[in-house]
């Protein structure tokens, strides 16, 4: 089962607009999630991140959003640059000991392309 | 400081040989997770080592181990290699045990399999 899931394979934004990235989990005991990018054949650089006590968390131009009744977080990136073209993770974690303890879990990415 | 750093970053290998990748977590890190990532199962956590004891396994089968050594350096070994495990292999170290703290990850080793 997919615990957290990113619907859209792809974004395609202008150069100064907003992008938005979404992101869905279902599992309940997720308390702190990441957002990563990734160029190709290389690691994931991470981004920001939020604790589920936050509903918003900024780092410059990048926010992160969670609505944690709905189970859903979003990345805004305001003004998108060209240089944010990438595939972006989302990836949540618990906090409390158990089965999701000490691992991230990723959704599928999201590929973001800023045209000049 | 100096980020994560992983070797080889690439490598070749035959179906039914085993492999040893190796990771170096960010200085005073102490915590070392693996993931593997394939263009069908995304990626997926392997498995998290923590003062040289594994705290947490994902669900892979017993040909994928690893060991944390004292200075918290880390090694995953993968026995009897199928064509399945070709895959981009990273590594990623955090402050403390578990995710309280962000990871973060190295810029991977490039497995094939043939």
């Amino acid at each position: 089962d997919q615990q957290v899931k990113q619907n859209s394979p792809s974004l395609s934004v202008q150069e100064g607009r907003i992008s938005i990235l979404n992101c869905d989990y279902t599992n309940s005991m997720f308390d702190y999630f990441l957002w990563y990018k990734k160029y190709p054949a290389e690691g994931p650089t991470f981004l920001i991140s939020i604790s589920s006590i936050k509903d918003k968390n900024e780092d410059g131009r990048f926010t992160v959003f969670l609505n944690k009744s709905a189970k859903h977080l979003s990345l805004h990136i305001v003004p998108s640059q060209p240089g944010d073209s990438a595939v972006y993770f989302c990836a949540a974690s618990a906090t409390t000991v158990g089965t999701s303890y000490g691992k991230l879990t990723f959704g599928q990415g999201t590929i973001l392309t800023v045209h000049p | 400081k100096a980020g994560v750093t992983q070797t080889p970053r690439y490598l070749i290998k035959t179906r039914g040989q085993q492999v040893t990748l190796s990771c170096s977590p960010i200085s005073g890190h102490r915590s070392v997770s693996w993931y593997q990532q394939t263009p069908g199962q995304g990626l997926q956590f392997l498995f998290e080592y923590f003062s040289e004891t594994q705290r947490n396994k994902g669900n892979f089968p017993g040909r994928f181990s690893g060991r944390q050594f004292s200075n918290s350096r880390s090694e995953m070994n993968v026995s009897t290699l199928e064509l399945g495990d070709s895959a981009l292999y990273l590594c990623a170290s955090s402050q403390g045990a578990g995710t309280t703290k962000t990871q973060y990850f190295g810029p991977g080793t490039r497995l094939l399999v043939l």
